[in-house]
């Protein structure tokens, strides 16, 4: 029964292309986030959600939108998708925002290859 | 200077071998500490948080240095099983910023 489950796991398209990851948690958490994992490996944060409320918002182009329809989902639609968008997307969530709170549980991530 | 810093590594060692490594961070405000495990082609793992009077967890043992301003992870009795990625991670306060160090790869021989 997985916590924070992703959609899809694999995603290769073309530039110029709109796609979007899903993500949902059945953990009962109040927090969602979307990271960006490059070739490199760093692992930055682009989206916060607190019960649907943005409260983080890194420097992301804004090609990308989050979309949160309850606190329990969070997407993200890309729009012209460009080769620096490849990467593994990670979904995560948190009880919530505060000291005892903030330990996230990560989905399995979603590879996107744009070709 | 990065915000969150780590040897990238590898750091390869024997089996049964104790390992240690560091993590700093630049903000003073920084409020929770952690790190993480990743193994290859997998999601980021919570393995401890770290706690200001330090922690211990089986074979694993967190500090906090804030005067310093760095968080250490010790292993003790390595086993195959720990070779992965370990990442640091640093929240401000009020959660207004959550910043992953870039990882530290380690490699456990037989």
């Amino acid at each position: 029964d997985t916590a924070v489950s992703q959609t899809p796991k694999y995603l290769v398209t073309q530039m110029g292309n709109d796609k979007s990851i899903k993500c949902e948690q059945n953990l009962g958490h109040d927090t969602m986030y979307w990271y960006k994992q490059d070739s490199k490996k760093f692992l930055k944060i682009m989206f916060s959600y607190n019960n649907k409320e943005l409260i983080i918002n890194e420097t992301v182009p804004n090609r990308f939108s989050p979309k949160s329809p309850d606190k329990a989902h969070l997407n993200l639609h890309i729009n012209s998708l460009e080769l620096g968008d490849s990467a593994v997307y990670f979904c995560a969530s948190s009880q919530g925002q505060g000291v005892t709170k903030n330990i996230q549980y990560f989905g399995a991530g979603t590879r996107l290859s744009v070709l | 200077r990065k915000e969150v810093e780590q040897d990238p590594g590898p750091f390869n060692v024997p089996e049964g071998a104790t390992v240690a490594f560091n993590c700093t961070y630049s903000n003073s405000a920084s409020q929770s500490f952690f790190w993480y495990r990743q193994d290859c082609r997998k999601e980021p793992k919570l393995l401890m948080s770290v706690y200001s009077s330090g922690n211990e967890d089986g074979r694993f043992t967190a500090q906090l240095n804030r005067a310093s301003q760095y968080i250490s992870l010790l292993i003790r009795d390595s086993k195959l099983s720990d070779s992965a990625t370990y990442l640091c991670v640093v929240i401000l306060s009020s959660a207004s910023k959550i910043i992953f160090g870039s990882g530290t790869r380690l490699s456990i021989r037989p």
